[in-house]
């Protein structure tokens, strides 16, 4: 079964412009979960999304939007991008979310904003 | 606040010097804790999830234990490809979906 994909792997921004970035889930899976890495801060919640609903939302500014399309594959924007922006953006898939489900991770991408 | 805090930060061992990880949480209602491999710029793989203290997970030379404050993932006989970082991350009541992950203990095997 083919694992999280995310494109593109690699991005270059600068600063004011947007980004979107993509993610495919493993088939079956509902739930889309995005996660902002930087080395300062570990890995920290952005949101998840099941059944094309914003169903949890991390601490991150309005700047940062996300949806989810019928097939469960989620896109993640960031509007007038920041330096601090820059960062590996993951998403990782799990069945239905809740409960105890496992979440699976995608290789990400990296986001550099000059 | 739920609170998850790993150490050491990062650990350096001897190929086959066995060593164990730490993952202190201070959380309401714990659902399950995971653990989690991740290599430079990849990311993270799922190793093991535990949902009660005394529950014990394997596979090949690593062991995770849980507690009712702490989980451990024990490395016996390490080899260098074992080198990564070693992430874990909690799921309680208060959080949904969401995981909170620790920072993460930067793991060098050398041979």
């Amino acid at each position: 079964k083919a694992g999280v994909t995310q494109t593109p792997r690699y991005l270059i921004k600068t600063r004011g412009q947007q980004v979107t970035l993509s993610c495919s889930p493993i088939s079956g899976h509902r739930s889309v979960s995005w996660y902002q890495q930087t080395p300062g801060q570990g890995l920290q919640f952005l949101f998840e999304y099941f059944s094309e609903t914003q169903r949890n939302k991390g601490n991150f500014p309005g700047r940062f939007s996300g949806r989810q399309f019928s097939n469960s594959r989620s896109e993640m924007n960031v509007s007038t991008l920041e330096l601090g922006d820059s960062a590996l953006y993951l998403c990782a898939s799990s069945l239905v979310g809740g409960g105890t489900d496992t979440q699976y991770f995608g290789p990400g991408t990296r986001l550099t904003v000059l | 606040e739920d609170q998850v805090t790993q150490s050491p930060e990062a650990l350096r061992l001897q190929e086959g010097e066995s060593s164990s990880l730490n993952c202190s949480y201070t959380v309401s209602g714990l659902r399950g804790l995971f653990w989690y491999r991740q290599d430079p710029g990849k990311g993270p793989e799922f190793l093991f999830t535990l949902y009660s203290a005394g529950e014990e997970k394997e596979k090949e030379r690593l062991k995770a234990t849980l507690t009712k404050k702490e989980s451990f993932l024990h490395i016996t006989a390490p080899k260098p490809e074992d080198s990564a970082t070693y992430l874990c991350a909690v799921q309680t009541s208060n959080t949904g979906n969401q995981f909170y992950f620790g920072t993460g203990t930067s793991l060098t095997v050398i041979p």
